[in-house]
């Protein structure tokens, strides 16, 4: 669990700050996207997802913004807190088929 | 409604021997998978399923066997352990795809070191 953290981009932010993670997707067919978090020595867990359909879902302290034209997606995280600190991921798939294809992940560490 | 568990939580095992990851789920889903996490190179896909009786293979398929055999149970084993396979895997679980809910859930994690 703990080697997860290597080799990734890392955004330090301080507690209370705004943080965006930003996450470029490959397939333009894909019309379902998803953010999770993963903890040290843990599985990965939900936040937010989103369809082609829309451009921007907000969540309890998270926001999800899609740009299709540039195949961009970002996750905002307001008042960031030290709980916070983990490794995201963005994933993407087409609905209806099966496989998620999954990004390689920033770190986020939030300092008090 | 334990969600999806996995056993063990960490193994050691020597080049050569074999083994078997369990993963079982108690939320009815169809779909479930299993993933490999590298440092570095994210999640990658191994084998997954549709449902009972039916497999399929993932981006990294290779040194790996899965069968399906109930809707909860979808074990992953290992034929002959490499010092490749050191890495953590995952289980995850979902409906099938179509539903309204496509997000997967995702086990605790087997972290494998094979010396």
């Amino acid at each position: 669990g703990e080697s997860v953290g290597l080799h990734l981009p890392t955004l330090s932010v301080q507690e209370g700050d705004n943080s965006i993670i930003n996450c470029a997707y490959s397939n333009s067919a894909s019309d379902y996207f998803i953010w999770y978090k993963q903890e040290s020595g843990k599985g990965p867990q939900f936040i937010i997802d989103i369809r082609s359909n829309m451009d921007k879902r907000q969540g309890q302290r998270v926001t999800v913004l899609l740009n299709k034209t540039v195949k961009h997606l970002s996750l905002q995280i307001a008042a960031t807190q030290p709980g916070d600190s983990a490794v995201y991921f963005c994933a993407e798939n087409k609905l209806g088929y099966s496989t998620l294809t999954f990004g390689k992940g920033t770190m986020l560490l939030v300092s008090p | 409604n334990a969600g999806v568990t996995q056993t063990p939580k960490f193994q050691v095992l020597k080049t050569g021997q074999s083994m078997t990851l369990q993963c079982a789920q108690d939320m009815n889903h169809e779909y479930m998978s299993w993933y490999r996490q590298d440092p570095g190179m994210g999640l990658r896909l191994i084998h997954y399923s549709v449902g009972a009786g039916i497999t399929d293979q993932g981006e990294v398929p290779n040194g790996y066997n899965v069968s399906r055999s109930t809707t909860e149970d979808f074990p992953l084993r290992l034929l002959s352990a490499a010092p490749s396979q050191t890495s953590v895997y995952f289980c995850a679980s979902r409906p099938l795809p179509g539903t309204a809910n496509e997000k997967l859930f995702f086990g605790s994690g087997t972290q494998l070191s094979v010396l």
